[in-house]
C-alpha cells in the first residue's frame, strides 16, 4: 500500500488567484494521477504526472490551466491557475502501478470565491 | 478503459448481503475490474479487483462472469458503514470512475 498526503486539505481562494496542491507519497510509485471531483458528482481524470516529462492531459484540460509537476517519484504538484468559481472542486492525487490498485489522497477541497 | 454501467442507487437491510451488479461489456483482455467506495467526499477506497476468476478479500468478494462481460461485488453482511458510493472500473491502469452505485444500507 501507499500512503499519500494532500496540502493543503482546503482553501478558499480569491478568483483570478492560482493555488499549488501538493502531492507525497511514501514510496516511490510510477504512475501519478491527478482527479477532479465537482460537488454531487464522480471523479474527472485530469492528468497522469509523469516523472521526467510533461503530464498527459485528458479531454477538456490544458497545461495553462492545470500546470503539474512531477519531480521525482514520490511528490508532484498540479496548479489550478487562474481561478473562477467553476473551478470549486475537490482535487484528487492517486497513486498505481499497473495491474493492482491505486492508492488516493484524501483530496484538497478548493473554493473559490 | 472499457465503459462501464452500474445502477445509479440501491438499497440494502443491515447484516444481509449487498450485491452490487456491473456490466463492462467492451472490457478488453488485459483490463481487470476494480471496485473502489467513495464515503461522503473522502478519497476513495479500494475494495478489490480481479482479472477473470472470483477474488475474495476481507472487505469482500467479486465475482466475474465467464465472458467477462459482468461483475458482482458482494458484501456479505453489510452494515451501516458500508453506506457509500461503490464505483466498479474497467482498467489497465488509470482509473476512470463512472457515476457508480449509491448504496444505502438501512437498519
Amino acid at each position: 500500500s501507499a500512503v499519500i498526503s494532500q496540502k493543503p486539505s482546503r482553501d478558499i481562494c480569491q478568483r483570478g488567484t492560482s493555488l499549488t496542491i501538493q502531492c507525497q507519497v511514501d514510496s516511490q510509485v510510477t504512475m501519478m494521477f491527478w482527479y477532479r471531483q465537482q460537488p454531487g458528482q464522480s471523479l474527472t481524470l485530469i492528468a497522469t504526472a509523469n516523472q521526467g516529462s510533461e503530464a498527459t492531459y485528458e479531454s477538456g484540460f490544458v497545461i495553462d490551466k492545470f500546470p503539474i509537476s512531477r519531480p521525482n517519484l514520490t511528490f508532484s504538484t498540479l496548479t489550478v491557475s487562474n481561478m473562477s468559481p467553476e473551478d470549486s472542486s475537490i482535487y484528487l492525487c492517486s497513486v498505481g502501478q499497473r495491474d493492482t490498485e491505486a492508492f488516493f489522497g484524501q483530496g484538497t477541497r478548493l473554493t473559490v470565491v | 478503459d472499457a465503459k462501464t454501467t452500474q445502477p445509479p442507487s440501491m438499497d440494502c437491510a443491515e447484516g444481509r448481503a449487498a450485491n452490487l451488479p456491473c456490466n463492462h461489456s467492451t472490457i478488453s483482455g488485459n483490463e481487470y475490474v476494480y471496485w473502489y467506495r467513495q464515503i461522503h467526499s473522502q478519497g476513495p477506497q479500494y475494495i478489490i479487483h480481479g482479472l477473470k476468476n472470483n477474488e475474495t478479500n476481507e472487505m469482500a468478494s467479486l465475482i466475474i462472469t465467464e465472458d467477462r462481460k459482468s461483475s458482482t461485488l458482494i458484501l456479505p453482511h453489510a452494515t451501516l458503514r458500508d453506506t457509500a458510493v461503490y464505483y466498479c472500473i474497467a482498467s489497465y491502469h488509470d482509473m476512470r470512475f463512472g457515476a457508480g452505485t449509491r448504496l444505502t444500507v438501512k437498519p
